[in-house]
């Protein structure tokens, strides 16, 4: 059973536009998430994370926002650029399952120049 | 330069062969871990070690083994017995937990099972 779940599997933008794109989880006892960004043939990248005692994180160009009641976050990206062109997955764990990352499908971002 | 390293990038096997999948970290991390990744699908961990000689089963452990005899390296056999070996098996670390580190992934190896 998905426990987290993109339900985009692709997404494009123009370039200098804003990327939004979505996360939906359904294990209340997650609290703490996760944004990952993997390029063809390579490993993810850590990209950013949120804490559920916040509900915004910026970092640049890259805000996520959390949503608990709504079990959804989302990652906005701000202008979008060509380079961020990837696949994004969202990841959830807890603080005493926290071995265990559980990932979302990914969502494939195509940036239009 | 440090990082994960992951050998080989594809392997190709015959059905009911083991195969063993290489993981070499030079990060210093404590924590390693083996995710699988299938079309559609997200990454799901197979298995996890936080320290030398001790690990845990993942959610997806069953036709797996794997063995933490040194820090630096955490690789994976594919059993015989895994019914769906052929996916993209991804390694990954970190200094503490996920919950308070990231992970560092290697390129992962692109297995394939006939």
């Amino acid at each position: 059973d998905q426990q987290v779940k993109q339900n985009s599997p692709s997404l494009s933008v123009q370039e200098g536009r804003i990327s939004i794109l979505n996360c939906d989880y359904t294990n209340s006892m997650f609290d703490y998430f996760l944004w990952y960004k993997k390029y063809p043939a390579e490993g993810p990248t850590f990209l950013i994370s949120i804490s559920s005692i916040k509900d915004k994180n910026e970092d640049g160009r890259f805000t996520v926002f959390l949503n608990k009641s709504a079990k959804h976050l989302s990652l906005h990206i701000v202008p979008s650029q060509p380079g961020d062109s990837a696949v994004y997955f969202c990841a959830a764990t807890t603080q005493t399952g926290a071995n265990n990352l559980f990932f979302g499908t990914g969502t494939r971002l195509t940036v239009i120049p | 330069d440090g990082g994960i390293t992951q050998s080989p990038k594809y392997l190709f096997r015959k059905e009911g062969q083991n195969v063993t999948l290489s993981c070499e970290q030079n990060l210093n991390h404590d924590a390693m871990y083996w995710y699988r990744q299938d079309p559609g699908q997200g990454l799901r961990l197979i298995y996890y070690s936080q320290i030398v000689n001790d690990f845990q089963k993942g959610d997806i452990a069953e036709g797996y083994s794997v063995s933490r005899e040194k820090k630096e390296s955490f690789p994976l056999t594919v059993t015989s017995a895994q019914k769906n070996p052929t996916a993209f098996y991804l390694c990954a670390s970190s200094m503490h937990s996920p919950y308070n580190s990231p992970l560092h992934f290697g390129n992962g190896t692109r297995l394939t099972v006939t």
